[in-house]
């Protein structure tokens, strides 16, 4: 049974650059997030879809940043001309659908560290 | 709009003392509650939870919450700390399952021998 994975889990750009991350949810799993988490601080929502659908999505999220989940499985985050203040953890969530058990559990990836320079 | 506080970003305790880690939310509707631990450069792993039912939880590792609705507050405790317990906290709470959830602060346990 594996978990959520992300990759990749390390990142050094210069400013100006794109990057982006890819999450892969747990396999029965249709419901996907993703958090920013700054030094010192809890993570921040920033995105979430169910399936394909991006069904919500925080002020955080700049027009520099955009996610998309093409096929209801994995799902990409991109972040374009990084700035040093997008210095930060990515993390993603998955959780299984509604009416399931356990469906407002959100298991985490390990994360993917963005250094901007 | 929810929201969480973490009293005290840092607590210490010695290796066989109680641990106490405090949170308090704000919801306008009933919450589900979390706690979370992170160790260094990695995700977050669920302690426990609070949905429906028994306002006493236990989790993982020997920790438990207690929900007070009275007091808005899910503060988490262990009996006993181990070395292994160091990590940091977190304490979360969403309106709806399959909603985002809001985190607080964080708190960093240290544990002392």
């Amino acid at each position: 049974d594996t978990g959520v994975s992300q990759d990749p889990r390390h990142k050094i750009t210069k400013r100006g650059q794109n990057v982006t991350f890819r999450c892969d949810p747990i396999s029965e799993h249709n419901r996907l997030y993703w958090y920013r988490q700054t030094l010192g601080q809890g993570p921040e929502f920033l995105t979430y879809f169910q399936n394909e659908a991006q069904l919500e999505k925080s002020r955080l999220l700049s027009d520099r940043f955009s996610a998309e989940r093409p096929k209801g499985s994995f799902s990409t985050l991109e972040i374009q001309r990084t700035e040093q203040g997008d210095s930060a953890m990515y993390l993603c969530a998955s959780s299984f659908p509604p009416n399931y058990l356990d469906q407002e559990t959100q298991y985490f990836g390990p994360g993917t560290r963005l250094l901007v320079l | 709009a929810q929201s969480v506080t973490q009293l005290g970003s840092h607590v210490s305790v010695s290796e066989g003392a109680l641990v106490l880690l405090r949170c308090n939310y704000s919801s306008s509707v009933p919450p589900y509650l979390f706690w979370y631990v992170q160790y260094p450069n990695q995700g977050l792993q669920l302690l426990l939870k609070y949905t429906t039912g028994a306002t006493l939880v236990k989790g993982i590792n020997g920790f438990e919450a207690e929900f007070k609705k009275s007091e808005t507050s899910f503060h988490l405790t262990k009996p006993s700390a181990h070395m292994s317990d160091a990590a940091e906290y977190f304490c979360a709470v969403t309106q709806d399952a399959g909603n985002m959830l809001t985190f607080g602060g964080g708190t960093r346990l240290m544990v002392k021998p």
